[in-house]
C-alpha cells in the first residue's frame, strides 16, 4: 500500500480482556514505532524496532503491554488485561532508516482503543 | 517539568492571519525539532524539520530554532481554513532520531 495502515481503525472492549493492534508499515521502511495518544495529550513512545535489532521496549507501560514485528514487516501490539486507563489512540510509524536525526516518521491513521 | 511544553490552545484566528505557534524545551542537547500536522482522526504527517538554529521556510510555513532560549516557532502566513488542524512540535538528539519528545499539541481553528 501507499501508506502506513493499522488495524482495526476502532476497537470497543471490556476490561481485563486482550487485545491485537495490527500495523502495516510502508514497504522497505526498517525502522517502525507504536505511540500511545490519550485525549489531551502528546504521543508517548511505546516501543521501536529496526530491522534485526533488538527493539527498543523502553517505552512499554507495563508487562501487559508486548509488541512483535516479523522481520521488516507487519507487527502486533498487544495489550493484556486491559484497563480503562489504556484507552487511547495507538498510533503506529515506519521510516526508512533510524539513527539519521530528522528523518521522517510516516503515521498510520491509529487504532482507537476503549475498554469499558 | 517536561522536557517540551507547548500551549495546546484551543487558537482560533480569521481567514488571512499570521498564525504563531510554540514550544519551548529543557535539553540543550536537542538538535532536530520537527513541526507535523494531525487532522482530526488522522496521524500526524511531518510540515516542516530544521536542524540546530535557523529558519526554514516552506511555502506559507516557516520553522525557526532559538537553541539560546530553547524555542522553537512555527509561523503560517495568509492562514486558510484548510489549515485548522492540531499542530505538534517534537525534537530529538543528534543520531538518535528513535524517540521523538513530543509537545501537547496546539488546536487550531482558522475561520473563512
Amino acid at each position: 500500500g501507499a501508506g502506513v495502515s493499522q488495524s482495526p481503525s476502532n476497537k470497543v472492549t471490556e476490561k481485563g480482556k486482550d487485545v491485537e493492534l495490527r500495523c502495516d508499515p510502508i514497504s522497505g521502511h526498517t525502522a517502525l514505532y507504536w505511540y500511545r495518544q490519550r485525549l489531551g495529550q502528546g504521543l508517548e513512545f511505546l516501543i521501536y524496532f529496526q530491522g534485526n535489532s533488538a527493539p527498543d521496549k523502553s517505552g512499554l507501560p507495563s508487562d501487559r503491554f508486548s509488541a512483535e514485528r516479523t522481520g521488516e514487516s507487519v507487527s502486533t501490539l498487544t495489550i493484556q488485561r486491559t484497563q480503562q486507563e489504556d484507552s487511547a489512540v495507538y498510533l503506529c510509524a515506519s521510516s526508512l532508516e533510524a539513527g539519521l536525526g530528522g528523518n521522517e516518521q510516516f503515521f498510520g491513521p491509529g487504532t482507537r482503543l476503549t475498554v469499558l | 517539568q517536561k522536557e517540551v511544553e507547548q500551549d495546546p490552545g484551543p487558537l482560533s484566528v480569521p481567514e488571512g492571519a499570521i498564525v504563531s505557534l510554540n514550544c519551548t524545551y529543557s535539553n540543550s542537547a536537542f538538535q532536530y525539532f520537527m513541526w507535523y500536522r494531525q487532522y482530526s482522526r488522522k496521524g500526524p504527517e511531518l510540515l516542516m524539520y530544521t536542524y540546530s538554529s535557523g529558519n526554514k521556510e516552506d511555502g506559507r510555513f516557516t520553522a525557526q530554532v532559538d537553541k539560546s532560549s530553547k524555542y522553537i516557532s512555527l509561523f503560517i502566513r495568509d492562514s486558510q481554513p484548510s489549515d485548522s488542524a492540531t499542530y505538534l512540535c517534537a525534537m530529538t538528539l543528534a543520531g538518535n532520531n528513535r524517540k521523538l519528545i513530543w509537545g501537547l499539541g496546539t488546536s487550531l481553528a482558522v475561520n473563512p
